[in-house]
């Protein structure tokens, strides 16, 4: 079964350092991969994904986020934050088939300091 | 327009009632899911509907019942509600059916189970 896992529950920066954010994943074949952001009382917004092809990804609000296949890793990456990017960050894995879903981790709570 | 709107937004409700909660998405997609999330942010995978058919049933109690009258709606009704059942409730669609694509999120219902 794949599983995604968020070693950090909360990050706290400062604004307009950097930002990197660890997601690792468990799953049998090629895995694709999402990033999604959650601020406070609102639904997820997909940042960025992975299909295939060039390992470093760009999304949205100047993120980033590289696929390292022998770590099964998929950071978060932003070289300067800014206060608005307070917010919960969730990372994904999507199995496809007949029935495609996606796991999601539980999140890392990003807290920005003026 | 909202691309994914659920009503209501907040639901607080005694123990054993039912309540139900509606979604509608106006992207035209062919796939719509149902998610929990709980008191520590964790989200769940409920249910996924592909063109008005049940293609996802994660082991959801049978007081949780799912239904889809058409593409672009997807319905929650749960019986006889439990302290356990209060989260929030995403509903959520997609473009793709069998393979993986974007999630779009809805804003969330807050179900509060006293």
């Amino acid at each position: 079964a794949q599983s995604v896992t968020q070693p950090d529950i909360h990050i706290t920066v400062s604004e307009g350092a950097s930002l990197e954010l660890r997601c690792n994943y468990s799953y049998g074949a090629t895995p694709y991969l999402f990033w999604y952001v959650q601020s406070p009382g609102q639904g997820l917004q997909l940042l960025l994904k992975y299909f295939s092809g060039d390992t470093l990804v760009q999304g949205i609000k100047g993120f980033e986020a590289e696929f390292k296949r022998s770590q099964s890793s998929f950071n978060l990456r932003k070289p300067s934050v800014h206060w608005s990017d307070a917010a919960e960050y969730f990372c994904a894995v999507g199995q496809t088939g007949t029935a495609s879903k996606l796991t999601f981790g539980t999140g890392t709570r990003l807290q920005v300091t003026l | 327009d909202t691309a994914v709107s659920q009503t209501p937004k907040y639901l607080v409700t005694q123990m054993g009632n039912d309540k139900s909660i509606k979604c509608e998405q106006n992207l035209g997609h062919d796939t719509m899911y149902w998610y929990k999330q709980d008191s520590k942010k964790f989200l769940k995978i409920m249910f996924s509907y592909n063109n008005k058919e049940l293609i996802i049933n994660e082991t959801v109690p049978n007081r949780f019942s799912p239904k889809s009258p058409d593409k672009a709606h997807l319905n929650l009704h749960i019986n006889s509600l439990e302290l356990g059942d209060s989260a929030v409730y995403f509903c959520a669609s997609s473009p793709l059916g069998g393979g993986i694509g974007e999630l779009f999120f809805g804003e969330g219902s807050r179900l509060t189970v006293l």
